[in-house]
């Protein structure tokens, strides 16, 4: 099974903060790499799949980058409506494997 | 515009089973697989497993392999996920999910299935 390790765990951060957020695959995984936005009590929500492709819809304050092992999702000006938990997907093979997850919470 | 809503919160004894389903509308029900992800409580995702209507076997996480049945009825566009011999570390909230264009890519999610297991 691939191993998605997320960090950090749990971050703060101000509006209008540019946070990071980085994803280390245990093997070569191409670009097949997603990110999640989950909140309380939500659907978790998808803002980027293929490492770096905008799902429709999604505020272009959000990008991603990466190939191979290691993949980043960044906010570039960080929103109230964005403190959430962030979660990156592995899409390369069964079974589909999620990081642990990253709290960005209000400094 | 897909739209999957999930059967309503569940409360159930150890050792027990539960069924919840996922009925889907928009787009074509057979196109992608529908999935099964869960979250316990403080912890993060887990995908559980997923089947494509109409082909084939359904894939399952080893984790979840001997307690878990994932179907799906195309007549009424339903996927369902029964997880058998529940114990309270099954206590989460379940949501299908279903990609739009790149398989295992979930564009769309079900509103989420509380599962409490308590004696």
């Amino acid at each position: 099974d691939i191993q998605m390790t997320q960090s950090p765990s749990s971050l703060s951060a101000s509006v209008g903060d540019r946070v990071t957020i980085t994803c280390r695959a245990s093997q070569r995984i191409s670009r097949y790499v997603n990110w999640y936005q989950h909140k309380p009590g939500k659907a978790p929500k998808l803002l980027i799949y293929a490492a770096s492709s905008l799902q429709s819809g999604v505020p272009s304050r959000f990008s991603g980058s990466g190939s191979g092992t290691d993949f980043t999702l960044t906010i570039s000006s960080l929103q109230p409506e964005d403190f959430a938990t962030y979660y990156c997907q592995e899409s390369y093979s069964s079974p589909l494997t999620f990081g642990q997850g990253t709290k960005v919470e209000i400094k | 515009q897909v739209q999957l809503v999930q059967s309503g919160a569940e409360v159930k004894k150890p050792g027990s089973s539960v069924k919840v389903s996922c009925k889907a509308s928009g787009g074509t029900f057979s196109s992608h697989a529908i999935n099964w992800v869960r979250q316990a409580p403080g912890q993060g995702l887990e995908w559980m497993g997923g089947i494509i209507p109409g082909f084939g076997e359904p894939d399952y996480a080893q984790k979840f392999q001997d307690r878990v049945t994932i179907t799906a009825d195309e007549s009424t566009s339903t996927a369902s996920m029964e997880l058998s011999s529940l114990r309270s570390e099954d206590t989460a909230v379940y949501y299908c999910a279903r990609p739009d264009r790149e398989d295992y890519v979930f564009d769309y999610w079900g509103q989420g299935t509380l599962v409490t297991v308590s004696s």
